[in-house]
This record gives C-alpha cells, sequence and structure tokens, in this order.
C-alpha cells in the first residue's frame, strides 16, 4: 500500500479563485510529480521536483506553480481558477528512477 | 504520452485471456511498466519487467518483452469482471514516467 495522500478528492470552485492541491507522501521519497489526466485519458506531466527546493516544469504547460519546501510535501497552487483548469490532478512520488507511486487524485471542476 | 502507444480499447469475456499492447520508442528505457486505474482512483502499479528480460510472469499476469521492436504486452489469463479497467504502460525517460494513452478493459460477464 503507497503512502501518498491527495486532498481534496472532489473541488468544485468558482473562477477567479485562489486554490491549493495538497501532495504528501511518508515513503521519504526524493522524488515527486503532478500528471494532469484528461477526459480522454491520457496523462501529462506538469511539474516535477528532485528535492527539497528543486521544482520543474513538466511536458504540459501549465498555469499552475508547485513548491517542494519539505521532502514529504508537494502542493499544487492555481492562482486563479479557469473552467479550463478543470481535469483531474495525479500525485505521484518515486526512489530515484524506480517505479512511481500514486495517490488518488484530486478531481478539480471550476464553474 | 504520444512517444508511447496503446490501443484504446478491449473488451473480452469473462474467463477469456486478455492481451494488451503497447508500443514506446526510447531504447535505453531500463524498466517498463504496466498501471492499473480503476474508476475514480489514482493508478495502481500492476507490474514491471527489466529491459533485459524477455517475458516475466506474476499469477494471472504476463508481461512480454521485444526489444528489437519495442514492443511491450499485458496478458490477463482468466480475466474476471473485477479487471475492468483502464491500463496504462510507461517507461521512465530522463525525468519521470511517461505514459502511454492506455487501454480500457470491458469485461463482459
Amino acid at each position: 500500500e503507497a503512502d501518498i495522500y491527495q486532498t481534496p478528492r472532489y473541488l468544485v470552485i468558482g473562477t477567479g479563485k485562489k486554490i491549493t492541491l495538497e501532495c504528501s507522501q511518508t515513503m521519504g521519497h526524493d522524488k515527486m510529480y503532478w500528471y494532469q489526466q484528461d477526459p480522454g485519458m491520457e496523462l501529462h506531466l506538469i511539474h516535477y521536483s528532485y528535492g527539497v527546493n528543486s521544482t520543474e516544469k513538466g511536458d504540459l504547460s501549465s498555469e499552475s506553480t508547485v513548491s517542494r519546501i519539505r521532502t514529504e510535501h508537494f502542493p499544487l497552487t492555481l492562482e486563479s481558477a479557469r473552467p479550463s483548469h478543470t481535469s483531474q490532478y495525479l500525485c505521484a512520488s518515486s526512489e530515484g528512477s524506480s517505479e512511481a507511486f500514486f495517490g488518488q487524485g484530486t478531481r478539480l471542476t471550476v464553474v | 504520452g504520444e512517444d508511447v502507444e496503446q490501443s484504446l480499447f478491449l473488451s473480452v469475456r469473462e474467463g477469456d485471456s486478455s492481451v494488451i499492447n503497447c508500443t514506446y520508442t526510447d531504447s535505453s528505457s531500463t524498466y517498463l511498466y504496466w498501471y492499473k486505474q480503476e474508476p475514480g482512483a489514482g493508478l495502481q502499479l500492476l507490474t514491471y519487467i527489466f529491459s533485459n528480460m524477455d517475458m516475466k510472469q506474476d499469477q494471472r499476469l504476463t508481461v512480454l518483452l521485444n526489444k528489437k521492436d519495442k514492443h511491450l504486452s499485458l496478458r490477463i489469463a482468466d480475466t474476471q469482471t473485477g479487471d475492468s479497467a483502464i491500463y496504462f504502460c510507461a517507461e521512465y525517460r530522463r525525468r519521470a514516467l511517461t505514459f502511454g494513452s492506455g487501454t480500457r478493459l470491458q469485461v463482459q460477464p
């Protein structure tokens, strides 16, 4: 059982609001990732981190930002939510280049 | 996922075998993975294969790897209705896992 948690599981929010999606892992993994999953099922890497104070943008351009102040915590923030941000957001972590463990995901709906 | 390709949909009858196929492009991948996603959930690691192996079997799951053709397959024996889900193959490229587009497996009773 992977120890990686995302909150909230579901979020419905109005346009223009600021939101933060939380992701925490208790496995001590150095690498953490955020993927966005569209309704067509594909997963796109939007952010990743190799460790504390290290964050990089992924393959898919995103208006979100991330921070990695602590090893176990990798929150994602949207300063001003828009309907185009409606999607499922999946957080994952790994030890080096080994298999990644995923959280349950946050389904975000912006109305 | 543009460099990792999968067929989108597979329908089988309960008790039959399912074979899900994947092609990838990065021949330097050390490990290749299969993940399962049930409705409303995250991804669960099913199995993986090291690049110097041709086959790996784990209970009902058999993974076949053809490095020459960059082809990976997942066979599920005696498929059950609980196997209905989306299956993703993935390879670790440069900085993170790159996923295929996913294959939706539907198991008919």
